[in-house]
Parts: C-alpha cells; sequence; structure tokens
C-alpha cells in the first residue's frame, strides 16, 4: 500500500520568501511523484513531477522538488513567493500496474504582502 | 483543446436520488478516473478504468458505479444519493504508457450537494 503525509495544512509566508511545502510518501516499490496546485474553483493541475533519473525535478512558475529515497521525501520549494502562488497544494504518489495516484491531504499556501 | 470535460458543475439532490456524473477526454487517454474531495482528505479514488470495458474499484466506491463503453467517456453513476456524498468530483484521464504515465489531467469539477 502506499500513502502520502503532507505536514502543515495552512502554510503562510510573505510575499519574496522562500516557499517550503514538505511531502513524505510511502511505498513498497519505486514511485512516480507529483506534485498539484489547485487554485479556488478549479480542477488540479500539475506542477511537477518525479519518475527516474534526476532527483532534483524542476516545474512550472518557479517550483522545484528533490526526491530523496533515503527520507522518503519530496518537498516543494520556491525560492522566492509571489502572491499569485496563493493555492493548495497536493502531493502524489502513483504506483502500481495502473499507477492510480494517492493524494496527501493537501497544504493551503497564503501568501501575505 | 478541449482536455476532460465534465458535467454538470453544480448539483442539488435530494436523499434517496440518483444521478449521473459525466466524464468524457479527447486526448485518447487509456486511464480515466473518478475522486471526491472533501475538506482536510485531499482526493480519494473512487472508480478508476484501464480502458474501455475494464473497470475497478478505489478507495472509497460504495454507493457510486462506473462503465467505460468508449475510450473517451467514463460517467459515475449514484444509486441512491446519501448527505454523506456531498462532495467535489473530479474526473481525470492519463496515459498508461511512455514517459508521461500516471500523469493525471482533471477537470474542472462537479459539486454535488445532498440535501
Amino acid at each position: 500500500a502506499q500513502s502520502v503525509t503532507q505536514l502543515g495544512s495552512h502554510v503562510s509566508v510573505s510575499e519574496g520568501a522562500l516557499v517550503l511545502l514538505r511531502c513524505n510518501y510511502s511505498s513498497s516499490v519505486p514511485p512516480y511523484l507529483f506534485w498539484y496546485v489547485q487554485y479556488p474553483n478549479q480542477g488540479l493541475q500539475l506542477l511537477l513531477k518525479y519518475t527516474t533519473g534526476a532527483t532534483l525535478v524542476k516545474g512550472i512558475n518557479g517550483f522545484e522538488a528533490e526526491f530523496k529515497k533515503s527520507e522518503t521525501s519530496f518537498h516543494l520549494t520556491k525560492p522566492s513567493a509571489h502572491m499569485s502562488d496563493a493555492a493548495e497544494y497536493f502531493c502524489a504518489v502513483s504506483t502500481g500496474s495502473a499507477r492510480q495516484l494517492t493524494f496527501g491531504s493537501g497544504t493551503q499556501l497564503t501568501v501575505l504582502p | 483543446n478541449a482536455g476532460v470535460t465534465q458535467t454538470p458543475k453544480f448539483q442539488v439532490l435530494k436523499t434517496g436520488q440518483s444521478m449521473t456524473l459525466q466524464c468524457a477526454q479527447d486526448m485518447n487517454h487509456e486511464y480515466m478516473s473518478w475522486y471526491r474531495q472533501d475538506p482536510g482528505m485531499g482526493l480519494r479514488l473512487i472508480h478508476y478504468s484501464v480502458g474501455a470495458g475494464i473497470t475497478d474499484q478505489g478507495e472509497v466506491p460504495n454507493g457510486y458505479n462506473v462503465s467505460r463503453s468508449t475510450t473517451e467517456d467514463f460517467p459515475l453513476r449514484l444509486l441512491s444519493a446519501a448527505p454523506s456524498q456531498t462532495s467535489v468530483y473530479f474526473c481525470a484521464s492519463s496515459r498508461r504508457t511512455g514517459r508521461n504515465t500516471g500523469e493525471l489531467f482533471f477537470g474542472e469539477g462537479s459539486r454535488l450537494t445532498v440535501l
């Protein structure tokens, strides 16, 4: 069985500050890992993903994440927060023959002016 | 590009009523799935399909039926609505092979309220 834990259901940062959203996973097989973003009243859209290869993954809007197998983590970072980054962020792990995703409970990011 | 289209966007039902949430995708994706989103619980998988004629249960399948007669369509049926099924429902699709395996494309969601 696979699972995802997102530490912190709400995170607030000041505009221009570092964004760090934490994600830990459990999986019995090599996982694919994803971060999705959800803006109000919209569906989820992919920020970035890790499948194989380079462990530091860059995504859209200046976000990146690093896969650390020894720590079973896939934390999301952005060096400088922008007001437009305010949204809910979901970490997800994908395993199994059908590669269905299991999502974390989400982290609501607030960016303060 | 239409992507994944869900209808209706909003629906109010009375307890015991049945309804179907429609989902269609135009990307020729083999894999389709339904999730429900509830506050503080993330997205939970209801049912999924790996191709036409093949469906399987996810984490929370009770009270829901699905079918997959074509590659494009994957309707979700609520048999007898209950207040516990008040939620936002998302349909998603992805390829099953290649480097984009598992990358889900989501519809905009259907907000269901059961009174």
